[in-house]
């Protein structure tokens, strides 16, 4: 099916662990997101992408890690998990710099 | 600092308006958002305006952007029960988008 999609939709998982949250957008937009959300702080950019191989750091870049080798993926990695690191996040994409941006539906994530 | 705000709660009954405002900080941005939230899912934009507009009508949906002030708001006409969600409003920034807190916007029947 066309659009963004992630995986997996629900995590739970214990500190100290690694994590991969995936996502994967069908359109080839240039430019992809990750954020957090949590309560009383709106959407907080961990990393973004403007295109494949170029990555760079957002707000909150502490204690993930990303990748871009190809357009379409842009998988976000919690090296060691920590209890402050249990959120929803979202992966987006947009074509543009000011264009659209388009939301994956996000994982919410549990760190024991 | 790059904040963009918005009130938390906001509640109306159904059949009102509801006017949902946001300040922003970027005098340069060039577009602003609004963006909605309903529950276990991801965002969807609602509208946008572009910052040499001062307001957009779009069915149910006013947007009224005031430059000077940094201040937009999203006004929503006949608010029925499933316009109860989370409303953000962005601001796009370089080739970031600065989102705000998001406003809960609860109907009462």
């Amino acid at each position: 099916d066309a659009g963004i999609t992630q995986s997996p939709r629900y995590k739970i998982t214990e500190t100290g662990r690694q994590v991969t949250l995936m996502c994967h957008q069908t359109w080839s937009h240039s430019y992809m997101f990750w954020y957090r959300q949590d309560l009383g702080h709106g959407l907080r950019l961990i990393y973004y992408s403007a295109a494949a191989d170029i990555t760079d750091k957002g707000e909150v870049p502490d204690g993930y890690v990303v990748s871009r080798s190809k357009t379409e993926n842009f998988p976000l990695t919690l090296e060691s998990a920590t209890r402050s690191q249990t959120s929803v996040y979202f992966c987006a994409s947009r074509p543009g710099p000011s264009t659209e941006q388009f939301f994956g539906p996000g994982t919410r994530l549990t760190v024991l | 600092g790059e904040d963009v705000e918005q009130s938390l709660f906001l509640s109306v009954r159904e059949g009102d308006s509801s006017v949902i405002n946001c300040t922003y900080t970027d005098s340069s941005s060039t577009y602003l958002y609004w963006y909605k939230q309903e529950p276990g899912a991801g965002l969807q934009l609602l509208t946008y305006i572009f910052s040499n507009m001062d307001m957009k009508q779009d069915q149910r949906l006013t947007v009224l952007l005031n430059k000077k002030d940094k201040h937009l708001s999203l006004r929503i006409a006949d608010t029925q029960t499933g316009d109860s969600a989370i409303y953000f409003c962005a601001e796009s920034i370089g080739q970031n988008f600065v989102f705000g807190p998001g406003t809960r916007l609860s109907v009462l029947p």
